[in-house]
């Protein structure tokens, strides 16, 4: 398997522009979880969802952002209108089971630069 | 209070140095402890996991957990330049329950 996939890998907009961010898990995967990393918070979770469905969204920071999975191998990370405090490293991970919470497997991520 | 601290460095050693990775939590019903490598421009990979208390080890790394201070470590020995990166504690109540992580410490292993 090609682990997860996300795209693109560099994002830089202006803000107030929309941004949208792909996500691809590891086949067989029920779990995708959605992070941004910054070195001031680290890594923090955004949402989850489990089977398609958005399980708990309480890490997103503001009605900005919005996630979605339509389907079991594609989730999309929308910001609408984007800000430059959402400069960051958005990071997608899937497992396969939460009780083996421990294997969790990351993309390499999208740098989101906005100007 | 962060849920979990983490000293960022950034941590400089020579090749063959024995290092040290610490990590302090505040949340007493952590049970689940795990340490994640990251390379530069890469995402996270699990490295090592605990469950409550004690030494765990693979190969140059070991893993202490000591509860009852709210203190992680990762010990590795014999560093080499390929563990140069960036390792982020993480930490779980229990399975199911979202992880938390430490902000990192950047490590650089001098040849």
């Amino acid at each position: 398997d090609a682990g997860v996939i996300q795209s693109p890998r560099h994002e830089v907009t202006e803000m107030g522009q929309e941004v949208t961010l792909r996500c691809k898990p590891i086949s067989g995967h029920d779990y995708l979880f959605w992070y941004r990393q910054t070195m001031m918070r680290g890594l923090e979770l955004l949402i989850y969802f489990n089977n398609n469905v958005p399980i708990d969204d309480s890490g997103m920071p503001e009605d900005r952002f919005s996630a979605k999975m339509p389907n079991a191998s594609f989730s999309t990370l929308k910001i609408q209108p984007s800000e430059p405090r959402d400069s960051a490293v958005y990071f997608c991970a899937s497992s396969l089971d939460w009780t083996l919470n421990e294997k969790l497997f990351f993309g390499s991520g999208t740098q989101l630069s906005v100007l | 209070q962060k849920e979990v601290e983490q000293d960022p460095g950034p941590l400089s050693v020579p090749e063959g140095a024995i290092v040290s990775l610490n990590c302090t939590y505040s949340n007493s019903a952590f049970q689940y402890f795990m340490w994640y490598r990251q390379y530069s421009r890469k995402g996270p990979e699990l490295l090592m996991y605990t469950y409550s208390s004690g030494n765990k080890e693979d190969g140059r790394f070991t893993a202490q957990v000591d509860k009852s201070s709210k203190y992680i470590s990762l010990f590795i020995r014999d560093s080499q330049p390929s563990d140069s990166a960036t390792y982020l504690c993480a930490m779980s109540g229990s399975t199911g329950n979202q992880f938390y992580f430490g902000t990192g410490t950047s490590l650089t292993v001098i040849p």
